[in-house]
């Protein structure tokens, strides 16, 4: 089942912030970010692995609450570089074990404008 | 190293007819991945690969095949073109290692009339 993302689309002037939420039905075992920009491949940002866990990239971040079975993407004075559509990708627990097989969502188009 | 590539990038079909796309990375990785993209509806797996031999469904396979020979090679066949099968098709690889990142192909965008 697909993981839900919040909000669908973002519009932001450069340098304001974002957070991009991703909710799953199911417990997590781990969730993936990765950018999308207009006609090219994924690139991947970040993994996390563990309840609370948070990681950086650059001024992206994330966070990972378990319990909640949501992951949260925090884009902090965005560049107009940031454009793109995220995905987050999510790993169920119970299934096998490792980076066997991801579930992505549908996506969160962000748009910067000067 | 070239990472991932598909071959073709583009192609246009006709209902019925059948072709394969071609995937190969160059990373010795042992997990390989077919997604279809659509729009609105993200990343959908079709098939993966966790080795060389073995393929395995992923949550749309109807109307594909594929076959891992070679490590390096992932293969994805449509045997009969629906204009249903119209999107960009994305190949992916990982190494078998915990919590790796995916390495996507450029993708292919294949349109059935």
């Amino acid at each position: 089942q697909q993981p839900v993302q919040s909000p669908q689309a973002v519009i932001l002037r450069e340098g304001e912030d974002a957070v991009i939420n991703c909710s799953s039905s199911k417990a997590l075992y781990s969730v993936h970010w990765y950018r999308q920009k207009h006609g090219e491949a994924p690139v991947f940002l970040m993994i996390l692995l563990k309840g609370g866990e948070q990681k950086g990239h650059e001024k992206i971040s994330a966070s990972f609450n378990e319990k909640k079975q949501q992951s949260s993407l925090y884009l902090t004075a965005s560049q107009l570089s940031y454009s793109g559509t995220y995905f987050c990708g999510t790993e169920i627990r119970g299934t096998n074990f490792g980076n066997e097989k991801l579930t992505f969502g549908t996506g969160t188009r962000l748009t910067i404008i000067p | 190293n070239a990472g991932v590539t598909q071959t073709p990038k583009f192609r246009v079909l006709k209902t019925g007819q059948s072709m394969t796309l071609l995937c190969a990375q160059d990373m010795n990785h042992e997990y390989m991945y077919w997604y279809r993209q659509d729009p609105g509806m993200g990343l959908r797996l079709i098939h993966y690969s966790v080795g060389e031999g073995t393929t395995a469904k992923g949550e749309v396979p109807d109307g594909y095949n594929v076959s891992r020979l070679k490590k390096q090679n992932f293969l994805l066949g449509l045997e009969s073109a629906a204009p249903s099968q119209t999107s960009v098709y994305f190949c992916a690889s990982t190494p078998p290692a915990e919590y790796n990142e995916q390495f996507f192909g450029p993708g292919t965008r294949l349109t059935v009339l």
